[in-house]
């Protein structure tokens, strides 16, 4: 089982600030999702990332793939309360097998207006 | 275009009871996931079924769990005999062939009294 570790596991900043959060595994994937889940709902679909070292950018969110495709970041500039939910990384193994993405346990955001 | 519709959306079930929980994927989606979350957790992989036909069912407790999904008709989350610790929120996935991305519905949450 691959595990993917997210960080930090609670955030509650500010409307107006930067933030990171990351997620790491000490397993190489052949791709990575970025979902957010509000309270109630099920995820939603950010972005995927497959190639290391790429960057992809959605509005305010900057997602990158680590060059060795163990890990990523998601980047949000200027943070607005609609930003507010579960951040969750997933990711498909690189050894092949079945397409089951694997889920880290997130990164709960709060961001205050 | 409706999405991935999951009912009930919340379900209330005495020990001992069965628990079925419904999914109809996205039109022309055949592949279709059952995750399980806790509170404050990611999402917790239990099976993944194709049309007629079950990949992998590693995370599926192997008592008293079961799933399908028919030619006709939606896939079936079925819990016999339910136990306090069965409380949580279901959510089940689809995507299409070939497609990567998953489309979640907005779960069921499931409370054993």
């Amino acid at each position: 089982t691959q595990l993917l570790e997210q960080s930090p596991q609670f955030l509650s900043i500010q409307e107006g600030e930067n933030l990171t959060v990351y997620c790491n595994s000490s397993s190489v994937f052949s791709s990575l999702q970025w979902y957010r889940q509000e309270p109630g709902e099920g995820p939603v679909l950010l972005v995927t990332v497959v190639t290391g070292g790429e960057v992809k950018k959605l509005k305010r969110l900057t997602f990158q793939f680590g060059d060795a495709r163990k890990d990523s970041s998601l980047h949000i500039t200027a943070a607005q309360p609609g930003d507010t939910g579960l951040y969750l990384c997933a990711g498909l193994p690189a050894s092949g097998g079945s397409y089951i993405p694997t889920f880290g346990r997130g990164t709960s955001l709060i961001v205050h207006p | 275009n409706a999405g991935v519709m999951q009912n009930p959306r919340h379900l209330v079930r005495r020990r001992g009871q069965e628990a079925r929980l419904r999914c109809s994927p996205m039109k022309g989606h055949s592949h279709v996931y059952w995750y399980r979350q806790l509170p404050e957790e990611g999402l917790k992989f239990m099976v993944y079924l194709q049309k007629e036909n079950i990949i992998d069912e590693s995370g599926m407790p192997k008592e008293r769990f079961s799933a399908e999904f028919p030619k006709e008709g939606p896939s079936i989350l079925r819990i016999q005999q339910v136990v306090r610790g069965d409380s949580a929120a279901y959510f089940c996935a689809s995507r299409g062939q070939g497609d990567e991305k998953l489309f979640f519905g907005s779960g069921t949450q499931l409370s054993v009294l």
